[in-house]
């Protein structure tokens, strides 16, 4: 079983659409968890952390549920720029000396016009 | 303030041939790492430093040797490079914020080993 599994999609969506985005991890020792954005053959950049209580940045909410080892990430009237692959990622942080980013193979979302 | 950067971008390499990759970032930065990239496999970390002068193996460590002598700077090295050494490498950064290490990454250098 992969530590960070998503589904791959594509997801295409038509514009103002609402998508949604799940990953789950194996590890429970997961510290910290993260949404990572990745444009076509560009670097990976970080989208929002996620926090216990859920948390939110305009139109993306992003949710975690621990007892489940789930995280979510939705996003609220997709535009075309959207389109990208959200990685998810976690963090075995383990008091600096192993201090380790788990990524997931990424979902692609394609908008559509 | 320029981030992270990585030399060369583009690099082809015959089987057997050595190089080295460079990363540099100007955010003083701890902790650097190297990443490879492959189609249906995620990122996977190859080694990272957590200060200047350290250096850990990460996931898939065979076949390549790193150096951190200056703390804005981390260098990937390939001996004898092998075809399934072709992918994307990504070079990435982080230092401590709110208990969790966000990475900041660096545009990638494309290396095809023929």
């Amino acid at each position: 079983r992969k530590e960070v599994e998503q589904d791959p999609g594509p997801f295409n969506v038509p514009e103002g659409a609402t998508v949604a985005f799940n990953c789950t991890y194996s590890n429970s020792a997961s510290q910290s968890f993260f949404w990572y954005r990745q444009d076509c053959r560009k670097e990976p950049k970080l989208l929002m952390s996620v926090y216990s209580s859920g948390n939110e940045d305009g139109r993306f909410t992003a949710q975690l549920n621990r007892a489940s080892q789930y995280i979510s990430l939705l996003i609220r009237d997709s535009k075309l720029s959207d389109s990208a692959t959200y990685l998810c990622v976690v963090n075995l942080f383990n008091g600096g000396a192993t201090n380790k980013l788990i990524f997931g193979t990424g979902t692609l979302l394609a908008v559509q016009p | 303030n320029a981030g992270v950067t990585q030399t060369p971008k583009f690099r082809v390499l015959k089987t057997g041939q050595s190089m080295t990759l460079l990363c540099a970032q100007d955010m003083n930065h701890e902790y650097m790492y190297w990443y490879r990239q492959d189609p249906g496999m995620g990122l996977r970390l190859i080694h990272y430093s957590v200060g200047e002068g350290t250096t850990a193996k990460g996931e898939v460590p065979d076949g390549y040797n790193v150096s951190r002598l200056k703390k804005q700077n981390f260098l990937l090295g390939l001996e004898s490079a092998a075809p399934s050494q072709t992918s994307v490498y990504f070079c990435a950064s982080s230092y401590l914020k709110r208990g969790s290490y966000e990475q900041y990454f660096g545009p990638g250098t494309r290396l095809t080993v023929t």
